[in-house]
């Protein structure tokens, strides 16, 4: 059974940082990663898609990085503005399951302080 | 372009009632699915449905049940509340052009709460 881990739980910085999640995965037969961000009380917003067979996706200050191989997956975030605070949560969409049954990790929470 | 919808936003029930929660997916989405967030467990699948067939199922005792309609509406039916149900419940759908590059995109949820 395919297990996703986020490490940090919990994250706090200062405006203007580079920053790194880390997620991993116990499974390396998937279709794709994807990223996702959470506001509280909110729904997912989803941020980057990794497809098995590309090693990064960027979309603005994010780059997401996948290592298949060894079941790692990256989140780097440039220049952290306070607006970046959030919850931020990698999803695994694995081979051996349907297209919309994503396995999730419990998420990096990050604060960015002014 | 919409996104998709969850009715209502909020909800307040009693245990031992049920409960039925909606979804509009994004235009031209045909695969729905369901999940639950709590503090506890973080997102848990509960099931997903394609073409208004049910494609898949999580590990969710028989009170939950779901539905998708032929304009790819879907609804899920709670049903003999207990306090454990309460929770964020997301939506999400999918375009299910292909299985490497059709993202999901999730709603807003609805939060229901039991007391």
């Amino acid at each position: 059974k395919q297990e996703v881990t986020q490490i940090p739980a919990a994250l706090s910085v200062p405006e203007g940082e580079n920053l790194v999640l880390n997620c991993s995965f116990t499974d390396s037969a998937i279709y794709n990663l994807q990223w996702f961000r959470q506001d509280p009380g909110k729904g997912l917003t989803s941020l980057l898609l990794i497809q098995s067979s590309q090693r990064e996706q960027t979309s603005g200050r994010l780059n997401a990085s996948l290592d298949k191989s060894s079941g790692r997956s990256t989140l780097y975030i440039a220049a952290s503005q306070p607006g970046d605070s959030a919850t931020y949560l990698c999803a695994v969409h694995d081979r051996g399951s349907t297209l919309g049954r994503l396995y999730f990790g419990r998420g990096t929470q990050l604060t960015v302080w002014p | 372009k919409a996104g998709v919808t969850q009715t209502p936003r909020y909800l307040i029930k009693t245990r031992g009632q049920q409960v039925t929660l909606s979804c509009s997916p994004i235009s031209g989405h045909r695969s729905v699915s369901w999940y639950q967030q709590t503090p506890g467990q973080g997102l848990q699948f509960l099931f997903e449905y394609f073409s208004e067939t049910q494609r898949n199922k999580g590990n969710f005792p028989g009170r939950f049940s779901g539905r998708q309609f032929s304009n790819s509406r879907s609804e899920m039916n709670v049903s003999t509340l207990e306090l454990g149900d309460s929770a964020l419940y997301l939506c999400a759908s999918s375009l299910a052009r292909d299985m490497e590059n059709s993202p999901l995109h999730f709603g807003n949820g609805t939060r229901l709460t039991v007391t």
